[in-house]
This record gives C-alpha cells, sequence and structure tokens, in this order.
C-alpha cells in the first residue's frame, strides 16, 4: 500500500459526459501528479500541484481540469468526454525532489 | 527532449531464468532513474531507483546500475519466479524534480 488513495476505482459514464477524480497523497506530501495510461499513448504526464499551485502542464487537454485544496487532496476534473479519453488515471505524491508514489488509479470507460 | 527507450515485449521466461529489461535515456543534466513495476489490475509500484552516475539501485532480487557512459539503466534478476509476472517500467525525472518520463513499458511473463 503506497499510502496515496484514489476513488472511485472504476467509473463508466457516457459520451459528453462529466466527472471528477479524486485523490489524497501520502501523509506530509506536498506534491500531486497526475497520469494517464491508455494502450496508445502509454504512461502521459497530465498536470504538477504543489502545495496548491499549479506547478507543470503537460499533455492535459483544454476539456481537462484539475485543483488541489487546502487539506491537499486533488481532483481532476473530465468534461466534454470523447471515447478516447477511456484510459486508466492514476495520481502519485511527492516530497520535493524525491521519488513519486502512485495511487491504484481509476478506471475510467466512455461509453 | 527528454526520454526513455525501453526494450520491446513481451518477454515470457521459464522459472529461474537470468531476466535482462533493457533500458536507455536521453536526457539534458543528470536525471534520477526509476524502476516501476505495475502487476495485472494494479497501479505502480516504485522498484528501485539510483539518483546519480554509478549507483546501484536493488529491491526484491531485482537490481539496475545508472551508468552515464552508455545513458543506461539496465534491470536484472538472477532468477525470476511465476510472481514476477508484470509489466515492468523505466523512468527518469530532472535533477530538479517533477514530472515522471516513462519508457512505453515491458511486459514479463514467467512460466513454471
Amino acid at each position: 500500500d503506497s499510502g496515496v488513495t484514489q476513488t472511485p476505482k472504476h467509473l463508466i459514464t457516457a459520451t459528453g459526459q462529466r466527472v471528477t477524480l479524486r485523490c489524497s497523497p501520502r501523509s506530509g506530501d506536498l506534491s500531486v501528479y497526475w497520469y494517464q495510461q491508455s494502450l496508445d499513448q502509454g504512461l502521459q504526464f497530465l498536470i504538477h500541484y504543489y502545495n496548491g499551485e499549479e506547478r507543470a502542464k503537460g499533455n492535459i487537454l483544454e476539456r481537462f481540469s484539475a485543483q488541489q485544496f487546502p487539506d491537499l487532496h486533488s481532483e481532476l476534473n473530465l468534461s466534454s468526454l470523447e471515447l478516447g479519453d477511456s484510459a486508466l488515471y492514476f495520481c502519485a505524491s511527492s516530497v520535493p525532489g524525491r521519488e513519486q508514489y502512485f495511487g491504484p488509479g481509476t478506471r475510467l470507460t466512455v461509453t | 527532449g527528454n526520454s526513455v527507450t525501453q526494450m520491446e515485449g513481451p518477454v515470457t521466461l521459464s522459472e529461474e531464468a537470468f531476466l535482462t529489461i533493457n533500458c536507455t535515456y536521453t536526457a539534458t543534466g543528470y536525471p534520477s532513474l526509476f524502476w516501476y513495476v505495475q502487476y495485472p489490475g494494479e497501479g505502480l509500484q516504485l522498484l528501485l531507483k539510483a539518483t546519480k552516475a554509478d549507483d546501484k539501485g536493488s529491491n526484491k532480487g531485482f537490481e539496475a546500475t545508472y551508468r552515464k557512459e552508455t545513458t543506461s539503466f539496465h534491470l536484472e534478476k538472477g532468477s525470476v519466479q511465476v510472481s514476477d509476472s508484470a509489466v515492468y517500467f523505466c523512468a527518469q525525472v530532472g535533477y530538479q524534480g517533477g514530472k515522471l518520463i516513462f519508457g512505453q513499458g515491458t511486459e514479463l511473463s514467467v512460466k513454471p
């Protein structure tokens, strides 16, 4: 158990809908990262938050947004969903400059 | 830009065989290097890491040495078990931290 929790574990929704994925980092970790894992793209970095502030953006679509709250949990919002958004979404947490620990992931299926 | 390249899978071995999964990287500066493992239906687990040249990371019988001269971080294990069947990812992160850059993953299947 990495200490990083993600909910829900599975999510099935229809095209055009909006969903929210939640992540709670390990105790003491101020950084939260979001990654997308798909068969065609592999593991891709989406976005990094540090202590409530956005630090870096990767290949994140404009339909996607994220935030980190004062209690350090983070949410990834995916809107106007398309079939191609079906993937595993992972969050990871770390202390600055150290290794990242991953949550179990949320499997999103868009039908 | 920075990248990580892994040998293609799947790799199929018999139990107790020797394992090597090749990983090379391109980077500006001196990244930290990692191997993560993903068991079926699970998230990524950190397997081992190395933060500077000539460091050897090791865990659960797996080893990898950070080779700056060949920009490599090959994963090895002397005797694999069926329970090692998983997908293995090589990754790097810049010296200032930040996003992980992953290789494409190598699926390992160990047969009894």
